[in-house]
C-alpha cells in the first residue's frame, strides 16, 4: 500500500460527459502528480502541484483541469469527454516535488463509450 | 522534447533464465529511476540511479547508469515467475521537477 488513495477505481462514462477524480497524497506529502497511461503513449505526465500552487504542465488538454485544496487533496476534472480519454489516470505524491522518488495510488481506471 | 526509449517492448522468458532491459535516451538526465508496474497497481520505485558509470543491484536485479547520463539498463539474474510486471525507467524532465517515463518494457516470466 503507497499511502495514495484513488477514488473511483472505476469510472463508465459517455461521450461529452465530464468526470471528478480524486487523489489523496501520502501523509506529510506536499506534492501531487497526475499522469495518464494508455497502452500506445505510456505514462504521460499531466500536472503538478506543490502545497496548493500548480508546479509543472504537461501534456495536459484544455478540457482537463486540476486543483489541489488547503486539505492537499486533488481533483483532476475531465470535461467533453472522447473515445480517446478512455485510459488509467494516476495519481502519485512525493514529499516536496523534486527529484525524490514518487508513491502512486491504484489508478482510476477510464472508459468512456 | 526529452525522451525515453525503453527496449525491448515486450520479452517473455522461461524461469532461470537471465534478461537486460535498456533505457536509451538522446538528453541527459542528472538521474533516472526504474519503476515496476504490476497489473492493476501503479508502478512502484525499485531504484535511483545518479552518478554516470553508478552500478546498484538489488538482489537478483542489477541496474547501471551510462557513463555519460543518457542511458541505463536493468539486468535480471535466473528470473522468476514474481519478475513479470511493466518495467519503466524515469527521469526529470526539462521542467526541472516532474518526472517522465519511457514507455515501458513488459517481462512475462513463466515456470
Amino acid at each position: 500500500d503507497s499511502g495514495v488513495t484513488q477514488t473511483p477505481k472505476h469510472l463508465i462514462t459517455a461521450t461529452g460527459q465530464r468526470v471528478t477524480l480524486r487523489c489523496s497524497p501520502r501523509s506529510g506529502d506536499l506534492s501531487v502528480y497526475w499522469y495518464q497511461q494508455s497502452l500506445d503513449q505510456g505514462l504521460q505526465f499531466l500536472i503538478q502541484y506543490y502545497n496548493g500552487e500548480e508546479r509543472a504542465k504537461g501534456n495536459i488538454l484544455e478540457r482537463f483541469s486540476a486543483q489541489q485544496f488547503p486539505d492537499l487533496h486533488s481533483e483532476l476534472n475531465l470535461s467533453s469527454l472522447e473515445l480517446g480519454d478512455s485510459a488509467l489516470y494516476f495519481c502519485a505524491s512525493s514529499v516536496a516535488g523534486g527529484r525524490e522518488k514518487l508513491f502512486f495510488g491504484s489508478g482510476t481506471q477510464l472508459s468512456v463509450l | 522534447t526529452q525522451l525515453l526509449e525503453q527496449s525491448p517492448q515486450f520479452l517473455s522468458i522461461q524461469e532461470g533464465e537471465n534478461l537486460t532491459v535498456y533505457c536509451n535516451s538522446s538528453s541527459v538526465f542528472s538521474s533516472l529511476q526504474w519503476y515496476r508496474q504490476e497489473p492493476g497497481e501503479g508502478p512502484v520505485l525499485l531504484v535511483t540511479v545518479v552518478t554516470g558509470g553508478e552500478v546498484k543491484k538489488l538482489k537478483r536485479l542489477t541496474f547501471q547508469f551510462g557513463d555519460a547520463r543518457k542511458d541505463s539498463s536493468l539486468h535480471i539474474t535466473a528470473a522468476q515467475p514474481g519478475d513479470t510486471g511493466l518495467y519503466l525507467c524515469a527521469g526529470v524532465g526539462q521542467a526541472g521537477t516532474a518526472l517522465i517515463f519511457g514507455k515501458g518494457t513488459t517481462l512475462s516470466v513463466s515456470s
